[in-house]
């Protein structure tokens, strides 16, 4: 079973500040996702890779498989941005595997 | 508008009572997915049903009953053999069980005494 392990588990940042979350997994995989846990609990998904970068307004993200590793960049950070930044994994089983999240603070 | 909704958001339950959660999509998605999540970790899966009148055991099943009766329906049920409850529970779905993204609910957040 693959273990996906995040960090840092909480982060606290200056508006404008440049931020990073890295998400570390076990097992080879199918597919990385990125996703956004806003205080009332839905969840949004932001990226999906398997190899490579993507970028989406402000919010970028990498994987590199070889080093079974991905991070999570927003550049120009903003309050909005407060939330809890969830990386999973898809592996043979195809099933998702969940890191325990990130929770981001941005203050103004 | 197509989503996910999952009903009621809060839910306050007696020990030893059954509770079902409710989880309707119109997305057209053939996989359903039930996660429980606790804090401090990363949500675990509950069942998953690819399609209509089929469904699979997840990571953490046990105390737990889903049906799926409709594609656009997939209701969980909490029994009193769960020994631990109290969570936050999200629902899920999916084009198929393939590599492509999960559409999330806004999830239920019961509460068991």
């Amino acid at each position: 079973k693959n273990e996906v392990e995040q960090s840092p588990q909480n982060l606290t940042a200056q508006e404008g500040e440049f931020i990073t979350i890295n998400c570390s997994y076990s097992v080879g995989i199918s597919a990385l996702h990125w996703l956004q846990q806003h205080p009332g609990g839905g969840i949004v998904s932001l990226f999906m890779l398997s190899s490579g970068k993507k970028k989406h307004g402000r919010l970028i993200a990498t994987i590199n498989i070889q080093e079974k590793h991905s991070s999570l960049h927003i550049t120009a950070s903003h309050p909005r941005d407060s939330a809890v930044y969830i990386c999973a994994v898809r592996g043979s089983a195809r099933q998702l595997t969940f890191g325990s999240g990130t929770q981001l603070t941005v203050l103004p | 508008d197509g989503g996910i909704t999952q009903s009621p958001k809060y839910l306050f339950r007696k020990e030893g009572q059954n509770v079902t959660l409710s989880c309707e999509q119109n997305l057209n998605h053939d996989a359903m997915y039930w996660y429980r999540q606790d804090p401090g970790q990363g949500l675990r899966l509950i069942y998953y049903s690819q399609i209509v009148n089929d469904f699979q055991k997840g990571d953490i099943a046990e105390g737990y009953s889903v049906s799926r009766e409709k594609k656009e329906s997939f209701p969980l049920t909490v029994t009193s053999a769960q020994k631990n409850p109290t969570a936050f529970y999200l629902c899920a779905s999916s084009i198929d069980r393939g590599p492509g993204e999960q559409y999330f609910g806004p999830g239920t957040r019961l509460t068991v005494t």
